[in-house]
């Protein structure tokens, strides 16, 4: 199947400052990719989806000025989070949809962000 | 009501024994389903996609009732490797291609 990378895998952070995800399709081109977060013991939270080269379409309730995405290449799409906060600290995991008919998502191995 | 819902479990079975899972969901509108399985702190893994006529992988075996907007996976002779949480998940089609909606998961235990 396709592979997606995600780096950094572990991040531990001071409240305040920026922590930057990289989210990379390794062996296809992904034109969108989504952006999730999960809480222990639940499912995956839809944050954005990410189009390439177009600005990213969050759901209701995620800040956009706090996750910001940017979707420069066909391969890559980052997400930051802006003055993270000990309420931020989560697992971040980002999908690409692939090529199929049924739109199967990849996922990479996920980030998890503890900020202090 | 959720969109996607399914029986949290605990499943606590032993190994060998036959489980089946199921999931509902609500947006007729939806179009593609899919198992994935997400083991402790790892990201989900696609398991197997749900075809309307239904479809078997080796041990594994999802149906699909679109009139009745539910899909079920069954698990026979089930493996230690088998515990994990395993989440039904829906897409559709058309404006919204490939955004999915996730079930909150089963969990699996396959005890010895």
């Amino acid at each position: 199947g396709a592979v997606v990378s995600q780096h950094p895998s572990r991040v531990i952070c001071k409240s305040g400052t920026s922590v930057k995800i990289e989210c990379r399709s390794l062996d296809f081109q992904a034109t969108t990719m989504f952006w999730y977060r999960q809480f222990p013991k639940k499912s995956l939270m839809l944050m954005a989806t990410s189009n390439e080269g177009s600005k990213a379409t969050y759901e209701q309730g995620v800040e956009k000025d706090k996750f910001l995405i940017n979707h420069a290449s066909l391969t890559l799409s980052t997400l930051t989070v802006t003055s993270a906060h000990p309420e931020d600290s989560s697992f971040y995991i980002c999908s690409a949809l692939g090529a199929g008919v049924y739109n199967e998502q990849f996922f990479g191995p996920g980030t998890r962000l503890t900020v202090l | 009501r959720k969109e996607v819902e399914q029986d949290p479990g605990p499943f606590n079975v032993p190994e060998g024994a036959t489980v089946a899972f199921n999931c509902t969901y609500s947006n007729s509108a939806s179009q593609s389903f899919f198992w994935y399985r997400q083991d402790c702190r790892k990201e989900p893994k696609l398991l197997m996609s749900v075809y309307s006529s239904g479809n078997e992988d080796g041990r594994f075996t999802a149906q699909l009732n679109r009139a009745s907007q539910y899909i079920s996976l069954l698990i026979r002779d089930s493996k230690l490797s088998d515990s994990a949480t395993y989440l039904c998940v829906v897409n559709e089609w058309g404006t919204n291609a490939g955004k999915s909606t996730f079930g909150d998961g089963t969990t699996l235990t396959v005890k010895p």
